[in-house]
């Protein structure tokens, strides 16, 4: 089966600092790894996917992630932290089987950024 | 508005009720997943549809719980007689359907969430 796991449940950072957000993944085959982010009383927003190829990848508000086969992760990761991105952060695995977009989600990590 | 919508937002029901959750994907969208999210933990998968169609049911309980996708309207998740425990937010995602063979490798989308609170 597939999962993801994310091994914090909290992460402080000071804004202007970078972050990182951890994720490692358990699959067969390739993995297809997704990022999203949710804030309070809201659905979850899509922030970035990796696919193929770059094993850096770029996504919306400055976010970006690195796959690392190797070490299976797939880390979140900003150069300079904002308050306003203290929220709740969630990796993702697609599902292979059977079609469609199903996806398998970690159990979250909350991100706080202090001024 | 093009987005996953999700109604009622919030929703509470006393023991024994019913719930009913109701989901429009994005248009264009013919694939539709429901997730439940309980206090302090993450997103639990329940159920996929297609139009008409269950795909994947593998999350959901096996009792009082349901969905549908009709060929017309919104997608349904539906539970009877409801219990404290499925206090929960329920959300509904979409995705495009799969073209030509070749694997769909985007993403969900997602509403805003349904708030269940039983008394």
């Amino acid at each position: 089966a597939q999962s993801v796991a994310q091994p914090e449940d909290q992460v402080n950072v000071a804004e202007g600092n970078p972050l990182t957000v951890k994720c490692t993944y358990s699959v067969s085959g390739n993995p297809y790894l997704f990022w999203y982010v949710q804030y309070p009383n809201r659905g979850l927003q899509f922030l970035l996917k990796y696919i193929t190829g770059d094993n850096l990848v770029k996504g919306s508000y400055g976010f970006e992630a690195e796959f690392n086969k190797s070490q299976t992760s797939f880390h979140l990761k900003k150069p300079s932290a904002l308050v306003s991105d203290s929220a709740l952060y969630f990796c993702a695995v697609r599902d292979r089987k059977g079609g469609g977009n199903k996806l398998t989600f970690g159990t979250g990590t909350q991100l706080k950024v202090e001024l | 508005n093009a987005g996953v919508m999700q109604n009622p937002r919030h929703l509470v029901r006393r023991r024994g009720q019913e719930a009913r959750l109701r989901c429009s994907p994005m248009k264009g969208h013919s694939h539709v997943y429901w997730y439940r999210q309980l206090p302090e933990e993450g997103l639990k998968f329940m159920v996929y549809l297609q139009k008409e169609n269950i795909i994947d049911e593998s999350g959901m309980p096996k009792e009082r719980f349901s969905a549908e996708f009709p060929k017309e309207g919104p997608s349904i998740l539906r539970i009877q007689q409801v219990v404290r425990g499925d206090s929960a937010a329920y959300f509904c995602a979409s995705s495009p359907p799969s073209r030509g063979g070749s694997s769909n490798t985007g993403e969900l989308f997602f509403g805003e969430g349904s708030r269940l609170t039983v008394l």
